[in-house]
């Protein structure tokens, strides 16, 4: 079946410091991918996406490129601030399975001033 | 335009209890996903549901768990008889289509 691999966390980085959260896929036909970013107490949003290969989603100074050759879509932001420490999810779906959202466990991220 | 709305954010039920979550889609929305994430752990998918439909129920618990969608009004999950492992927060989100899923506060429910 389909399924979404997050490196484990926690990531603990400084301020300023280059930031990747690698994601692989699993899935049969042309899923669309999904960043969501939890901050404390707080549901998920939507932080980026993409939905075809090669096509780079970013917000807010994130960017993952959506790579079918390698089934994989990290997350990349060149400096990191105290106010991004979240928990990030990677996720995808499949237009042929109703658009159901097939999550990674989420990688929790601590940023040190 | 409200986003996605759920009641209570916080409910404290006594074990046995029943524990009856809402969630409000967004306006034109009739997709809703309900999914559990206990501490420090992701997201588990429930239950999808559309309107007056339950579609993918796989994700939920045989017993004491049930979920509807009517027409009018917002989306149920509904606890019967509530233990301490139900404790959890409890997601919904909406969707039309091949638009993104927007994602509900949470409901924090607390068994004691």
């Amino acid at each position: 079946g389909d399924s979404v691999t997050q490196m484990e966390g926690p990531v603990t980085l400084s301020e300023e410091a280059f930031l990747t959260i690698n994601c692989t896929y699993t899935a049969t036909g042309y899923p669309s991918l999904f960043w969501y970013v939890q901050y404390p107490g707080e549901g998920l949003q939507l932080l980026l996406k993409a939905t075809k290969a090669d096509d780079k989603g970013s917000n807010k100074g994130f960017e993952a490129t959506y790579r079918k050759e390698t089934t994989s879509f990290h997350l990349e932001k060149g400096s990191v601030q105290v106010s991004d420490s979240a928990v990030y999810f990677c996720a995808l779906s499949r237009p042929d399975s109703n658009y159901q959202l097939i999550w990674g466990a989420g990688t929790k991220l601590i940023i040190k001033p | 335009n409200a986003g996605v709305m759920q009641n209570p954010r916080h409910l404290v039920r006594r074990r046995g209890q029943e524990a009856r979550l809402r969630c409000s889609p967004m306006k034109g929305h009739s997709h809703v996903y309900w999914y559990r994430q206990l501490p420090e752990e992701g997201l588990k998918f429930m239950v999808y549901l559309q309107k007056e439909n339950i579609i993918d129920e796989s994700g939920m618990p045989k017993e004491r768990f049930s979920a509807e969608f009517p027409k009018e009004g917002p989306s149920i999950l509904r606890i019967q008889q509530v233990v301490r492992g139900d404790s959890a927060a409890y997601f919904c989100a909406s969707f039309q289509d091949n638009t993104e899923a927007f994602f509900g506060q949470g409901t924090r429910l607390t068994v004691v």
